[in-house]
């Protein structure tokens, strides 16, 4: 069964200074999706990152990206010059792409406040 | 271009009413997916349409749930004989093909149920 665990339920950042967010998957799949979407106290699910797990690179977008390191089963989220606006929940998600469904499985999440 | 809408946005039912969930997709994509956010399971799978079909409904928590997918389109999430468990918020998400490859899921704004 797949599995995804994010360990650190709050984080706490400076303004500015560079943040890691924390996922550990488990999948016997050998072809897998790993997702990080940020959810705002809005309640919004914003999609953030996407990674393949046959990608050779780290995926970037912007000041996200995704520490990758498939002999581990991590897929980190770096966030860069972290912003006011980034506090968040973020979840780490995983989906299996050899399957009949796309369904994504889900961390618990991580709570990030930027303090100013 | 729009994103995916879903109404209402809040509902307050009593237990034992049925209710019914509308989630309108992005134009053109074929998947769509329904998940349950509650404080106690964090985000869980519900259902899955390719279509019109449902080829996973594998996180449907009991038969008072169902959902159906008309036109390819609008998707409606039905809880008969509501419980005070039923109580979370309902996300609607859809992608451009399903599973494989790096589709990714977009989500709706999502509908906060309260049954008492």
């Amino acid at each position: 069964a797949q599995k995804i665990t994010q360990t650190q339920p709050g984080m706490f950042v400076q303004e500015k200074e560079a943040v890691t967010l924390d996922c550990t998957y488990d999948t016997s799949d050998p072809s897998y999706g790993l997702f990080w979407y940020k959810q705002p106290s809005s309640g919004e699910m914003i999609f953030l990152i996407y990674q393949g797990s046959y990608d050779q690179q780290n995926a970037t977008e912007g000041r996200y990206s995704l520490n990758f390191q498939k002999a581990r089963k991590s897929a980190n989220l770096v966030i860069s010059a972290s912003q006011l606006g980034d506090s968040a929940m973020y979840f780490c998600a995983m989906s299996s792409q050899g399957s009949n469904t796309g369904k994504l499985i889900f961390g618990q999440g991580t709570t990030l406040q930027v303090k100013p | 271009g729009a994103g995916v809408s879903q109404s209402p946005s809040n509902k307050v039912t009593e237990k034992g009413k049925d209710v019914e969930l509308r989630c309108d997709p992005i134009s053109g994509h074929t998947a769509l997916y329904w998940y349950r956010q509650s404080l106690g399971q964090g985000l869980e799978f519900l259902i899955y349409f390719q279509g019109n079909s449902a080829p996973d409904k594998s996180g449907l928590p009991s038969d008072r749930f169902s959902a159906e997918r008309t036109g390819g389109s609008v998707s409606t999430l039905t809880i008969q004989r509501t419980q005070q468990e039923d109580s979370a918020v309902y996300l609607c998400a859809s992608s451009l093909v399903g599973p494989g490859g790096t589709d990714t899921q977009y989500f709706g704004p999502g509908t906060r149920l309260t049954v008492l």
